[in-house]
């Protein structure tokens, strides 16, 4: 079983769409990330959370520690959305605090 | 644009052949990370240093090797190239130790292997 586990694989909306994409992880963690790849392949940090809620414009990521899940909203969905999102954990757990591990990404696809 | 730059942007190889990849960090970052994303296991992390020491390694293989210089760029070496080596390497840059940790990571474009 991987350490983090992304829900769906793949999603595909209508522009408008509100979005929800899950993660779960199976370990302590000091830290969770959400990141967006592009088409293109470029990587950019959306969100670093370890607990309650942020939001940055349309992007809203929520974590519950108890659970050990967290979901990336996004509202108002726009075909400029389209990208592989991906939640990377920081451990908790000694000298592998450096190390992120990562999900395998979801890939939104939104459509005109 | 993250401040981080990549070089080069695709490379094209042999089996068999060594490799150079060259990172330079976001300015006043001492951290730099190296992942590899390949199609079926993702991003993975290979290694990590900090303003020059090797800080922590994940699943990096014996024939790559990486370094970090007294300018903080940072290059990765790979060594007898496989098929399986073909994949996006990406380098990343933090201004602290703690990449993992509550810390933002800035990533550069990436650098495409692909070997034939």
């Amino acid at each position: 079983k991987n350490e983090v586990e992304q829900s769906p694989q793949n999603l595909t909306a209508q522009e408008g769409e509100f979005i929800t994409i899950n993660c779960s992880y199976s370990v302590g963690i000091s830290a969770l990330h959400w990141l967006q790849q592009h088409p293109g392949g470029g990587i950019v940090s959306l969100f670093m959370l370890s607990s309650g809620k942020k939001k940055h414009g349309r992007l809203i990521a929520t974590i519950n520690i108890q659970e050990k899940h967290s979901s990336l909203h996004i509202t108002a969905s726009h075909p400029r959305d389209s990208a592989v999102y991906i939640c990377a954990v920081g451990p908790n757990s000694g000298g592998s605090n450096y190390k992120l591990t990562f999900g395998k990404g979801t890939l939104l696809t939104v459509n005109p | 644009d993250s401040g981080v730059t990549q070089t080069p942007k695709h490379l094209i190889t042999a089996t068999g052949q060594r490799v150079t990849l060259r990172c330079s960090p976001r300015s006043g970052d001492l951290s730099v990370y190296w992942y590899q994303q390949s199609l079926d296991q993702g991003l993975q992390f290979l290694i990590q240093y900090y303003n020059g020491e090797e800080r922590a390694k994940g699943n990096i293989l014996e024939r790559f090797s990486a370094q970090q210089f007294p300018d903080l760029h940072s290059e990765l070496n790979l060594s007898s190239l496989e098929l399986g080596d073909s994949a996006l390497y990406f380098c990343a840059s933090s201004v602290g130790v703690s990449g993992g940790a509550k810390e933002t990571q800035y990533f550069g474009p990436g650098t495409r292997l692909l070997v034939l």
